[in-house]
């Protein structure tokens, strides 16, 4: 089975700084795909940036972009420029491509990002 | 882009009594939803995929009878918490795939569960 490990319970930032979120995963598969959720106070599961494994390139979603490390199975997410509205918590999550996983997530333990004004 | 909402969003019950949150695709047609639970500053813990038509395929662990998923429609998946007690008490998420999309999940808000 997959596992994702975020290390960082939390982290902060001041506003307008860079941040980087850490994020590594476990699996025998080739193919899959990588995600970071955003779950601010209303508690709504939002999409930040998502990254499919067979694709070298780092995906990047405005102020937000990923390293992505297949060979070292780390995702990890950068923040830029960071805002008051970033405050919240970031999973890392990972979904097989193959038909038979069904398309479940597999999330991490999340990282509480506090941004300071 | 694509809506998911759940209905309450909010509920609290005395325990013993059973609740059903409802979970429904706004904009699009689901052939896959999950459902989650989440307690206070964790993750989310999967704990069931629920196919139209077919019957649900719960996560390990979880109590199929006491965690009742009907999912009728290509738009509509209920969970109901059968004879509830305090230890159920939590956030309970919904999301759903639908038949383009890439398969992404798209989330409900989410239903806040207190068992009195």
């Amino acid at each position: 089975a997959q596992t994702v490990t975020q290390s960082q319970p939390e982290m902060s930032v001041q506003e307008a700084e860079t941040v980087t979120l850490s994020c590594t995963y476990d699996t025998s598969e080739s193919d899959y795909y990588l995600f970071w959720y955003k779950q601010p106070p209303s508690r709504q599961m939002i999409l930040v940036i998502r990254q499919e494994a067979y694709k070298q390139q780092n995906a990047t979603e405005n102020r937000f972009s990923v390293n992505f490390q297949k060979a070292a199975k780390s995702f990890s997410l950068k923040i830029s420029d960071s805002q008051l509205g970033d405050a919240a918590m970031y999973f890392c999550a990972y979904r097989s491509a193959g038909v038979a996983a069904g398309n479940k997530l597999t999330f991490g333990g999340g990282t509480r990002v506090l941004v300071k004004p | 882009g694509a809506v998911v909402s759940q209905h309450p969003s909010w509920v609290i019950c005395k325990s013993g009594t059973s609740v059903k949150i409802e979970c429904r695709s706004l904009d699009f047609q689901a052939t896959t939803m999950f459902w989650y639970r989440q307690f206070p500053k964790q993750s989310l813990m999967l704990m069931a995929t629920s196919n139209e038509g077919s019957k649900a395929t719960y996560e390990q662990g979880v109590e199929k009878d006491k965690f009742l998923i009907n999912h009728a429609s290509l738009t509509l998946s209920t969970l109901t918490v059968t004879s509830a007690h305090p230890e159920d008490s939590s956030f309970y998420i919904c999301s759903a795939v639908g038949m383009s999309w890439d398969n992404e999940q798209f989330f409900g808000p989410g239903t806040r569960l207190t068992v009195l």
